[in-house]
C-alpha cells in the first residue's frame, strides 16, 4: 500500500506567481489534511477535507490560499500570488474513515519563493 | 495563547542512555495526545497515541509515554536508545472540541544518538 504521495517535492516560485501542491492519499483513505511548517516551527494545521467537501478550514489564511479534494484525483493546495513568507514545507496527511484521528503523513512539498 | 511546548530543542546522548522528552500543553478539557517521529529524510510517523484509558501508553520501537492530566503533560520515554533513534520528535494535541486530524504540534526536539 503506497503511502501518502505529494508532488512536487520541491517547488520554486517568484513573487506573484501561483503555486499548486498535490497530494494523493493512501488507498482507502477519504480524509485529507494540509499542514504548513515554517522554519524553526512546528507543523500548523491548515485545512481538513473529505471528498468534495471542506470540513475545517480554520487554519487557512483568509486570502490567496485555497484547497480542494475532488471526487476524482488528488487534493490540491493552491497559493495565488505567492510572497516570500509563503516559503515553507507543506505536508499532507490522510486518514481512513474508521480511524480519522490517526494521520499518515507524506514527505512534504518544499516551496521556496524568490 | 494555547500551545504545545516541548522543553528541549536539541538533545544529544550516547547509545544505551535513557531518553525522556517533555511535552506540556495548555488546553483545558479533553484532549487526544500523540507523539510523532521524523527520521532523517523520511516522513512523519506515529510513535504512539493516547485517547483514553491507561495513562501509560506503549508505542513502537520501545517508546512509551505517560499522560499526567494534573500536569498537562505527555512525556515520551525510552529506557535505552539506539543510534537508529536519531530523529526529530514531535508532540501533538487534538482537542476533543476540534475536528479529527486538527492537531496542534510542538516545535519538535532533535535527538542525536552518538555511537
Amino acid at each position: 500500500n503506497a503511502g501518502v504521495m505529494q508532488n512536487p517535492r520541491h517547488l520554486v516560485r517568484r513573487r506573484g506567481q501561483e503555486a499548486r501542491l498535490r497530494c494523493s492519499p493512501m488507498k482507502g483513505h477519504s480524509h485529507v489534511y494540509w499542514y504548513r511548517q515554517l522554519p524553526e516551527e512546528g507543523l500548523k494545521f491548515m485545512v481538513y477535507l473529505q471528498k468534495e467537501n471542506i470540513i475545517d478550514e480554520s487554519g487557512m489564511p483568509k486570502e490567496r490560499f485555497s484547497a480542494e479534494f475532488p471526487k476524482e484525483g488528488p487534493s490540491i493546495l493552491r497559493i495565488q500570488q505567492v510572497v516570500r513568507g509563503d516559503s515553507a514545507a507543506y505536508f499532507c496527511a490522510s486518514s481512513p474513515p474508521a480511524d480519522p484521528g490517526e494521520l499518515f503523513f507524506g514527505e512534504g512539498s518544499r516551496l521556496t519563493v524568490l | 495563547a494555547q500551545s504545545v511546548s516541548q522543553h528541549n530543542h536539541h538533545v544529544i546522548l550516547s547509545e544505551a542512555a535513557s531518553l525522556e522528552l517533555g511535552c506540556n500543553y495548555s488546553y483545558g478539557g479533553t484532549v487526544n495526545l500523540f507523539w510523532y517521529v521524523q527520521y532523517p529524510g523520511q516522513h512523519l510517523q506515529l510513535l504512539l497515541k493516547y485517547f483514553s484509558g491507561d495513562p501509560l501508553v506503549k508505542g513502537i520501537k520501545g517508546f512509551e509515554a505517560e499522560f499526567i492530566k494534573s500536569k498537562f503533560s505527555f512525556n515520551l520515554r525510552k529506557p535505552s536508545v539506539q543510534w537508529s533513534d536519531t530523529a526529530e520528535y514531535f508532540c501533538a494535541v487534538n482537542r476533543a472540541t476540534d475536528s479529527w486530524g486538527k492537531l496542534q504540534f510542538g516545535a519538535g526536539t532533535q535527538v542525536v544518538v552518538t555511537p
